[in-house]
């Protein structure tokens, strides 16, 4: 049971353009939800946050919103770069003492030069 | 200078063999995890360690056992290694924050190939 799902396995971009990522998850219990990008070979690694009680956070080119009602958060990179191109994983944390990440199963982003 | 390192990064071996992954982060940080990506690219937890108790034990076969040492420290020990333990294994850190913040810092990954 998928409780974190990122449907679009793949995702083109031009350089310059707007890249949009998009997460839906199920569970009303998570609270706190985060992005990880990831290159081939490597660890994934943190890029942003939002905390439930947000709708919106905003760092450099990044951009995460979250629509609770919707139970969808989605990732805006702009402008988008080549070395952009990575596996961007959304993540979400729920409210147990242990704030364990539930992951999706991530998205490629290619941002074509 | 790296924040979190594994041990090796690849490893390959015969089935039934025991093997051990050895992961250390330098943040100073609390908490510390194993998940397993497989190969539809999930990455689930597996165990998780906050001050070196064992804080998350998710449905994992009993031949996997974490050990850690101490704070820095979290050891993935695998018993009669099996084909479908076959994945990319992370470790990751974390400093318990308030606001319920868990911002995860992950190592590159172990490679095991059981043949």
């Amino acid at each position: 049971d998928q409780q974190v799902k990122q449907n679009s396995p793949s995702l083109s971009v031009q350089e310059g353009r707007i890249s949009i990522l998009n997460c839906d998850y199920t569970n009303s219990m998570f609270d706190y939800f985060l992005w990880y990008k990831k290159y081939p070979a490597e660890g994934p690694t943190f890029l942003i946050s939002i905390s439930s009680i947000k709708d919106k956070n905003e760092d450099g080119r990044f951009t995460v919103f979250l629509n609770k009602s919707a139970k969808h958060l989605s990732l805006h990179i702009v402008p988008s770069q080549p070395g952009d191109s990575a596996v961007y994983f959304c993540a979400a944390a729920g409210t147990g003492s242990a704030r364990q990440l539930t992951f999706g199963s991530g998205t490629q982003l290619t941002v074509l030069p | 200078d790296t924040a979190v390192s594994q041990t090796p990064k690849y490893l390959v071996t015969q089935m039934g063999n025991d093997k051990s992954i050895k992961c250390e982060q330098n943040l100073g940080h609390d908490t510390m995890y194993w998940y397993k990506q497989d190969s539809k690219k999930f990455l689930k937890i597996m165990f998780s360690y906050n001050n070196k108790e064992l804080i998350i034990n998710e449905t994992v076969p009993n031949r996997f056992s974490p050990k850690s040492p101490d704070k820095a420290h979290l050891n993935l020990h695998i018993n009669s290694l099996e084909l479908g333990d076959s994945a990319v294994y992370f470790c990751a850190s974390s400093q318990r924050l308030s606001g319920g913040r868990n911002e995860q810092f992950f190592g590159p990954g172990t490679r095991l190939t059981v043949l």
